[in-house]
């Protein structure tokens, strides 16, 4: 069984504050990386999937980084909107190929 | 163009009874994954479908069975419901077989109470 840990569990922030939260998978035999967000009545999108090891990416305020060779990644929110509230949810294949999800993070911006 | 599509929306049902539960892919998608998703925790991989044949499946009990159609389109089968199958069950589609680094296209999922 996979230890996919996020860290924290749930985090509120103000409005205009800049945030970030992480993701802790094996190190070993790497794969790739997939960050999803989950808004609350809504399906899971996906944010980033990441393969390479010192991967950066982007989607509008968000981004995320990638270090294979210590197992985490970390996802920045730059300033956070109430829209930005869902939870974060990052996936690891490992071996078998199927996705571990982590718990998420929750996150709360209030206005 | 329309998203990944699950029905029903929610379902109630006794234990002891069978369930079955609907997905359509994104057009153009050959894969479909099943996750059951309980409250606190994240979604546990079920089953994945490529293709109409498995690729995947998870640490569930054989009562769990799925299966895709000729137009990609899956079912999922939970027979001698319990208790602890109630949860959010959630679909999702990629164009190629590779969980690994397939983006992957959830569904808005079926929310099952087994009483």
């Amino acid at each position: 069984i996979l230890n996919v840990e996020q860290s924290p569990q749930s985090l509120h922030v103000q409005e205009g504050d800049s945030t970030n939260f992480t993701c802790s998978f094996p190190s070993s035999n790497f794969y790739a990386l997939h960050w999803y967000r989950w808004e609350t009545a809504k399906s899971p999108e996906a944010l980033f999937v990441m393969t390479l090891n010192g991967d950066e990416k982007k989607k509008g305020r968000i981004s995320a980084t990638l270090n294979t060779k210590e197992g985490y990644s970390y996802l920045y929110i730059k300033g956070s909107q109430p829209e930005d509230s869902a939870t974060y949810l990052c996936a690891y294949p490992g071996s078998a190929r199927q996705l571990t999800f982590g718990s998420g993070t929750q996150l709360t911006v209030l206005p | 163009d329309a998203g990944v599509t699950q029905s029903p929306t929610h379902l109630i049902k006794t234990r002891g009874q069978h369930v079955t539960l609907r997905c359509s892919p994104i057009s153009g998608h050959k894969s479909v994954s099943w996750y059951q998703q309980v409250l606190g925790q994240g979604p546990q991989f079920i089953f994945q479908y490529y293709e109409k044949e498995e690729r995947g499946r998870g640490n569930f009990p054989d009562r769990f069975s799925a299966r895709q159609f000729p137009n990609y389109s899956s079912e999922l089968n939970v027979n001698a419901l319990l208790l602890g199958d109630s949860a959010l069950y959630l679909c999702a589609s990629s164009m190629a077989g590779e969980l690994d680094t397939d983006t992957q296209y959830f569904g808005p999922g079926t929310r099952l109470t087994v009483l």
